[in-house]
């Protein structure tokens, strides 16, 4: 069965620190992948997303995330993090059978230190 | 650009009501779901479609009903309103290669 982990429910950084957030998936192919942000009372915003090619994938908001296949992994990373991206992070895969259905981790909540 | 329009934003039920939330699209997308998310489970699947006409359940369908009679329109039923449905509930549509573009979502508290 398809699933996504996140194993971080909260992570705490200092401004101007990097990051780094992680997510697993269990998938029988290469899947869709994607990085959604969400900010308190707000839907969904994409920060990046994975479909082939180069496995190192840049986003918005300085945002990249990193697709390594033989770990199962599509870890977020931002090497300087602003007040501002204080907010929750899902990771999500496509199925690539489909397209419609996409499968959520259950977040990281992300609280930034001034 | 409207994209994923959702109403209402709010809602109060108490139980055993019935009440129909709204989506709405306007990106023509073939595939349109919903979700809703409760804390620290993520988002999780209800229903989906992929075109008029067409539905199915996905991971949690138990208490809802939905329809697509038109491309743009993909509303959802609740027929008798249950505390356990207290959630926030997303719409999202999709096409082809592209991710799921989500409205800005509904609050139901069920009392």
């Amino acid at each position: 069965a398809q699933s996504v982990t996140q194993p971080d429910i909260h992570i705490t950084v200092s401004e101007g620190a990097s990051l780094e957030l992680r997510c697993n998936y269990s998938y029988g192919a290469t899947p869709y992948l994607f990085w959604y942000v969400q900010s308190p009372g707000q839907g969904l915003q994409l920060l990046l997303k994975y479909f082939s090619g180069d496995t190192l994938v840049q986003g918005i908001k300085g945002f990249e995330a990193e697709f390594k296949r033989s770990q199962s992994s599509f870890n977020l990373r931002k090497p300087s993090v602003h007040w501002s991206d204080a907010a929750e992070y899902f990771c999500a895969v496509g199925d690539v059978y489909n397209f419609n259905i996409f499968y959520f981790g259950y977040g990281t909540k992300l609280n930034v230190k001034p | 650009n409207a994209g994923v329009t959702q109403t209402p934003k709010f809602q109060v039920l108490k139980t055993g009501q019935s009440m129909t939330l709204q989506c709405a699209q306007d990106m023509n997308h073939e595939y349109m779901s919903w979700y809703r998310q409760d804390p620290g489970m993520g988002l999780r699947l209800i229903h989906y479609s992929v075109g008029a006409g067409i539905t199915d359940q996905g991971e949690v369908p138990n208490g809802y009903n939905v329809s697509r009679s038109t491309t743009e329109d993909f509303p959802l039923r609740l027929l008798s309103a249950a505390p356990s449905q207290t959630s926030v509930y997303f719409c999202a549509s999709s096409s082809l290669n592209t991710e799921a573009f989500f409205g800005q979502g509904t609050r139901l508290t069920v009392v």
